[in-house]
């Protein structure tokens, strides 16, 4: 079972360039999700879908935008990469009745020099 | 902020030894509190999932229990292997909003050593 597959699984970025991370589940989720992950902070939200075709900001959306193409996925994209969006980002998937479990992805280690 | 502390901050133990790990949260009104696990390099895996109004929750060697009079939550590994070592992540649902509204803990990194 592949459930939530995020590419690549690194990069390197120069400041200025852009680049969209993928993310694709294959559990028929209506819920996904990009976070950001940094050393001493807990995973932190920057953009959510409730389902296809809406998006919504999460806690820190400055420098990303996000496109949620079809039910399975949903992608990130840095437009003018920067030296503090370096971080792990992760993907997740999740159903949205009741008490449902979120699932990740493998994370992109994004270093911007 | 509603937030969610974690403790120790990091803990190395013998291999087949016992150990807790806690975490303290003030969201409030709360729904259901989450301990994942994090291999390195690895996105978090989901351990246990709790609502309010249970105690306790297992899963194997895991075990979780949530007092949410004190608003704090425990996490019990019993007969560790080297295979638990990992950061262990706990997690707070408000009773308002979605998935969009976990608020994360940073974390126990936990090292199980021969």
């Amino acid at each position: 079972n592949a459930g939530v597959t995020q590419t690549p699984k690194f990069q390197v970025l120069k400041t200025g360039q852009s680049m969209t991370l993928q993310c694709a589940q294959d559990m028929n989720h209506n819920s996904m999700y990009w976070y950001r992950q940094d050393p001493g902070m807990g995973l932190r939200l920057i953009y959510y879908s409730a389902s296809e075709g809406t998006t919504d900001k999460g806690e820190v959306p400055n420098g990303y935008n996000v496109s949620r193409l079809n039910k399975r996925e949903f992608s990130l994209r840095l437009e003018s990469a920067a030296p503090s969006q370096t971080s792990v980002y992760f993907c997740a998937s999740s159903g949205s009745q009741g008490l449902t479990e979120a699932f990740f992805g493998q994370g992109t280690r994004l270093t911007v020099v | 902020k509603n937030q969610v502390e974690q403790s120790p901050q990091s803990l190395i133990i013998l291999e087949g030894k016992n150990c807790t790990l806690q975490c303290n949260y003030t969201v409030s009104p709360f729904s259901n509190l989450r301990w994942y696990k994090q291999d390195t390099g690895r996105g978090p895996v989901s351990l246990t999932i709790m609502t309010f109004s249970e105690n306790t929750k297992s899963n194997g060697r895991y075990t979780a229990t949530l007092d949410a009079d004190t608003k704090q939550s425990s996490l019990h590994i019993t007969a560790s292997q080297l295979s638990d070592s990992a950061s262990y992540i706990c997690v707070v649902s408000p009773l308002t909003g979605g998935g969009n509204k976990l608020t994360f803990g940073t974390g126990t990194q936990l090292k199980v050593e021969l």
